[in-house]
């Protein structure tokens, strides 16, 4: 099983809908989570970090789910700019690493 | 503005050739990777180095090796290059601990003939 889990779409959505990511991850004792944002050949960079409580950030929302082991990203009111790969990640336990996911293409449409 | 620097954004090789990719950061981090990123695979971790003169094998170091003789400047090998080794490579740094976000510098394509 791989270490962290994403569908890799895309998902084409028109403007203004919300979409919602999901992505499981197999060991339980990750702690830290995080989405990244990379745009078309371009470097990845931090959207959000993933708290427990759930964090929103504008337009972004992240939910962790321990026992089921998976991350989600929602994104409501979906922008042009919102176009781009989005990346689950989770920390190594035990390391000062982290595991990316492949990646979930989202294309919105006017 | 924090920033990592990557020493090029393109990068023509022929087999079996040395091969030097240079990143520099410039916000003091302690910790320092190297990533390579292929289609369909994501990032998968090179090599690690969470000091100077320090490293460590990600899951995918063979054919590379690392060098980090001052802090803010990790450099990658590849002795002798590949075909195989024909990627983006994605430098990137954060202070010690994970739960810290990595900054990326804006990568290097590197082409093997």
């Amino acid at each position: 099983r791989k270490e962290v889990e994403q569908d890799p779409g895309p998902f084409n959505v028109p403007e203004g809908a919300t979409v919602a990511f999901n992505c499981t991850y197999s060991n339980s004792a990750s702690q830290s989570f995080f989405w990244y944002r990379q745009d078309c050949r371009k470097e990845p960079k931090l959207l959000m970090s993933v708290y427990s409580s759930g964090n929103e950030d504008g337009r972004f929302t992240a939910q962790l789910n321990r026992a089921s082991q998976y991350i989600s990203l929602l994104i409501r009111d979906s922008k042009l700019s919102d176009s781009a790969t989005y990346l689950c990640v989770v920390n190594r336990p035990g390391f000062q690493k982290l595991v990316f996911g492949t990646g979930t293409r989202l294309l919105v449409s006017p | 503005d924090v920033k990592v620097t990557q020493s090029s954004r393109y990068l023509v090789k022929r087999t079996g050739e040395k091969v030097f990719l240079e990143c520099v950061q410039d916000m003091d981090h302690e910790n320092m990777f190297w990533y390579r990123q292929d289609p369909g695979l994501g990032l998968r971790l090179i090599y690690f180095s969470y000091d100077v003169k320090m490293k460590e094998k990600g899951d995918i170091p063979e054919g590379y090796s690392v060098s980090r003789e001052k802090k803010e400047r990790f450099s990658l090998i590849l002795e002798s290059a590949s075909t195989n080794q024909t990627s983006m490579y994605l430098c990137a740094s954060n202070k010690a601990g994970a739960s810290y976000e990595q900054y990326f510098g804006p990568g290097t394509r590197l082409t093997v003939t």
